[in-house]
């Protein structure tokens, strides 16, 4: 079973800065690994599919990078309305199955 | 408006049944894989099913106790859970799968809430 692991677990930025959130997966899985953002009590948003590529509508400051088992969310200055908890998915073909990692909280100071 | 909306979420007790409701609109419901996705109170995401049209695959929490069915023609997605454990308790997300060659999920409900207990 392929397992992603997220870090860091929480992240603190001032409006204006970057911020980068890891998503590392257990095998290789290629490019096939998406981003989410869930703000406090709404439904997760997809944000990066194919590791690098923006859902229709998301804002370019949001970028995806990487492949085989290790992937990257960069959001470039930060704005109060990205305080989010983020998620990594990915999808074993062979199982087959989808599994997402634990997340990432990113706080706005 | 493309959207999917979920309902049936209720309270019940361990060993109970539920059957959960999500009705899509916008879109050609027929030609999409559509997913299940759970959320336990502030815990993360845990994908529970998908089906196309011909295949049905479930997660290994859920697996002989709850399945997922649709019916194309009033554009609904459906799932019914027996044998409920008190781990069960969540939000559930009805979901569109896009598939290979990126297999993701590109729109979401707002959820509906089971909560299990005694």
């Amino acid at each position: 079973e392929i397992v992603l692991t997220q870090y860091p677990a929480t992240l603190s930025v001032s409006p204006g800065e970057g911020a980068t959130l890891s998503c590392r997966a257990s095998e290789d899985i290629g490019s096939v690994l998406a981003w989410y953002q869930q703000k406090l009590g709404q439904a997760p948003r997809l944000l990066i599919y194919g590791a690098s590529t923006r859902a229709t509508g998301i804002p370019a400051r949001f970028s995806g990078s990487g492949s085989g088992t290790e992937f990257t969310l960069t959001i470039s200055t930060l704005q109060s309305e990205d305080s989010a908890v983020y998620f990594c998915q990915q999808y074993d073909p062979w199982s087959p199955k989808f599994t997402f990692g634990p997340g990432t909280k990113v706080d706005i100071k | 408006q493309v959207q999917l909306v979920e309902s049936g979420g209720t309270l019940v007790k361990p060993g109970g049944s539920l059957r959960l409701s999500c009705v899509a609109s916008g879109f050609t419901f027929g030609d999409y894989f559509m997913s299940w996705i759970r959320q336990a109170p502030g815990k993360g995401l845990e994908w529970v099913s998908y089906t196309s049209t011909r295949t049905i695959y479930y997660g290994d929490s859920v697996r002989g106790r709850f399945t997922i069915s649709r019916d194309n023609a009033k554009n609904s997605l459906f799932l019914q859970m027996n044998s409920l454990r008190v781990e069960d308790s969540a939000i559930y997300y009805c979901a569109r799968v896009r598939t290979a060659p990126n297999w993701y999920f590109d729109l979401w409900g707002r959820g509906t809430l089971v909560a299990v207990s005694s």
